[in-house]
């Protein structure tokens, strides 16, 4: 059963704790995406990888910092250094990088800090 | 620079009527075009895409959407509300730089009334 998968579903932290948020695909696509969601908005992009060993900044990577050593994964760390981390965050994969390809978004993990 | 306005943050049906939710799109090129929804607490479902072919686009769940370039519109419709349509949709236009980054819309929460 082909998917994207991110655990957990809730996690708690404190203030000043780094923390990572874990994906994982199956559905052999090179592309992954981190997206923020914030009551009341739409996302926003934090990170994204073309391709194994490559990512790129999005809109608000600050506070943020990801890996891609394997296709299949990209976890993403809130850093201390992230001033507002309660989120609900998206992990979301496509075929390949590019114009036609759509994005497939896994369940989310809800972060709360405190 | 490419963005979109969902005219509507609540939209409230009674089941067995008419849904329409309306989306505005601003693009300098021909837009890829996209509606997502998201049930409470999950990831986001792709519903359609439109990229420059039918200007009639039909989804899942019975959903559809017209894109109008002469309106920059793309509203997403259903003849008959169900009670499992109640959820957030996002509208979403995809840049068209080399980033291919999605923007999203702010999202419509829809409500089906028995």
């Amino acid at each position: 059963d082909g998917g994207i998968t991110q655990s957990p579903k809730y996690l708690f932290r404190k203030e000043g704790q780094n923390v990572t948020l874990s994906c994982e695909q199956n559905l052999n696509h090179d592309a992954m995406y981190w997206y923020r969601q914030d009551p009341g908005q739409g996302l926003r992009l934090i990170y994204y990888s073309q391709i194994v060993n490559d990512f790129q900044k999005g809109d608000i990577a600050e506070g943020y910092s990801v890996s891609r050593e394997k296709k299949e994964s990209f976890p993403l760390t809130v850093t201390s250094a992230q001033k507002n981390p309660t989120a609900f965050y998206l992990c979301a994969s496509s075929i390949e990088f590019g114009i036609t390809y759509e994005q497939y978004f896994g369940p989310g993990t809800r972060l709360t800090v405190t | 620079a490419q963005s979109v306005t969902q005219l509507d943050s609540h939209v409230s049906v009674s089941e067995g009527t008419p849904v329409l939710l309306r989306c505005n799109y601003s693009s300098s090129y021909s837009p890829s075009l996209f509606w997502y929804v998201q049930h409470p607490n999950k990831g986001l479902q792709l519903l359609l895409k439109y990229t420059s072919a039918a200007t009639l686009v039909k989804g899942i769940n019975g959903f559809e959407a017209e894109f109008k370039k002469s309106e920059t519109s793309f509203h997403l419709t259903k003849p008959s509300a169900h009670m499992s349509d109640a959820a957030e949709y996002f509208c979403v236009v995809r840049r068209m730089d080399s980033s291919y980054k999605l923007i999203f819309g702010s999202g419509t929460r829809l409500l089906v009334r028995p």
